[in-house]
C-alpha cells in the first residue's frame, strides 16, 4: 500500500537557524497538507499543496510539492522558538478503503 | 472559526471498563474522524464517518466502536478498555471532499 516518508524525525537547531522536512511518497500524490502540532496540543493544518512544482509562501515557511507529486517540503527561515513543535504531512489514498494518511512527523526543537 | 470540541482532557479508567469519548463539532462537517497518537506511531485512523448513522472502519478498528446519531456528534467506544489502549485520542472534522481538517484539543486516556 501507499507509504509516506517524512524525515528527518528529529531536529534540534540553534534560533536564527534554518530548518527543512521532507515528505516522500511511494506513489504519484493528488495533493498533500501540512500541519503542525505544538507540544501538549493537537494538530493544526497549515496548507495544502495541488499543483506539481507548486510553492507556498507563510511567512518564513516555505512549502513545495515536487515536479513529479511524489514529494514535498517544509522549510522554515531563521527559526523561532515559537516554531518549536512536531510538523506533519499528510496525504490521500483511494486505493482500499478512505484514507487519510499522515507522516510520521518531524519534532523541530529550537535552542535559543 | 470551526471549533471541535472534546468532552474530557484527561481520563484514568480500569482495565475492563466501558469508555466513551465524545466529540461534538459547531460547523457543520459531514466528515469526523477518531485517531490515537502513540509516541513513534504517529496517528492512526480508528474510524471515520461521512454522514450521520454512517461509520466505516479506519487502520485499527479492533477494540473499538462509533456511533453518529447526530451531525456534529461523533463518538468513540471502548467496550472493554484495556491498558495497550492508553493513548491520546483525536477527533477531527472537516467539509466533506476536504482535507483540512480540524481537530480536537485531545483526550489523553490512561486504561489501568
Amino acid at each position: 500500500g501507499q507509504q509516506v516518508m517524512q524525515i528527518p524525525q528529529y531536529q534540534h537547531v540553534q534560533e536564527g537557524e534554518d530548518f527543512t522536512t521532507y515528505c516522500n511518497s511511494s506513489t504519484t500524490l493528488s495533493n498533500i497538507q501540512w500541519y503542525k502540532q505544538r507540544p501538549g496540543g493537537h494538530p493544526v493544518f497549515l496548507i495544502q499543496l495541488v499543483k506539481s512544482g507548486e510553492v507556498k509562501k507563510q511567512k518564513r515557511l516555505t512549502f513545495q510539492f515536487g515536479e513529479a507529486k511524489k514529494n514535498s517540503s517544509l522549510h522554515i527561515t531563521a527559526t523561532q522558538t515559537t516554531d518549536v513543535g512536531t510538523y506533519f504531512c499528510a496525504v490521500f489514498t483511494t486505493s482500499g478503503t478512505y484514507k487519510y494518511i499522515f507522516g510520521t512527523g518531524t519534532r523541530l526543537k529550537v535552542l535559543a | 472559526d470551526v471549533k471541535v470540541t472534546q468532552s474530557s482532557r484527561y481520563l484514568v479508567k480500569r482495565t475492563g471498563e466501558k469508555v466513551f469519548l465524545e466529540c461534538v463539532q459547531d460547523m457543520d462537517h459531514e466528515n469526523m474522524f477518531w485517531y490515537r497518537q502513540d509516541p513513534g506511531l504517529g496517528l492512526r485512523l480508528i474510524y471515520f464517518s461521512y454522514d450521520v448513522k454512517m461509520k466505516e472502519k479506519g487502520d485499527i478498528p479492533e477494540g473499538y466502536s462509533v456511533s453518529r446519531e447526530k451531525k456534529e456528534r461523533f463518538s468513540l467506544i471502548l467496550e472493554s478498555a484495556s491498558t495497550n489502549q492508553t493513548s491520546m485520542y483525536l477527533c477531527a472534522s472537516s467539509l466533506l471532499g476536504r482535507l483540512d481538517y480540524t481537530f480536537g484539543s485531545g483526550t489523553r486516556l490512561t486504561v489501568v
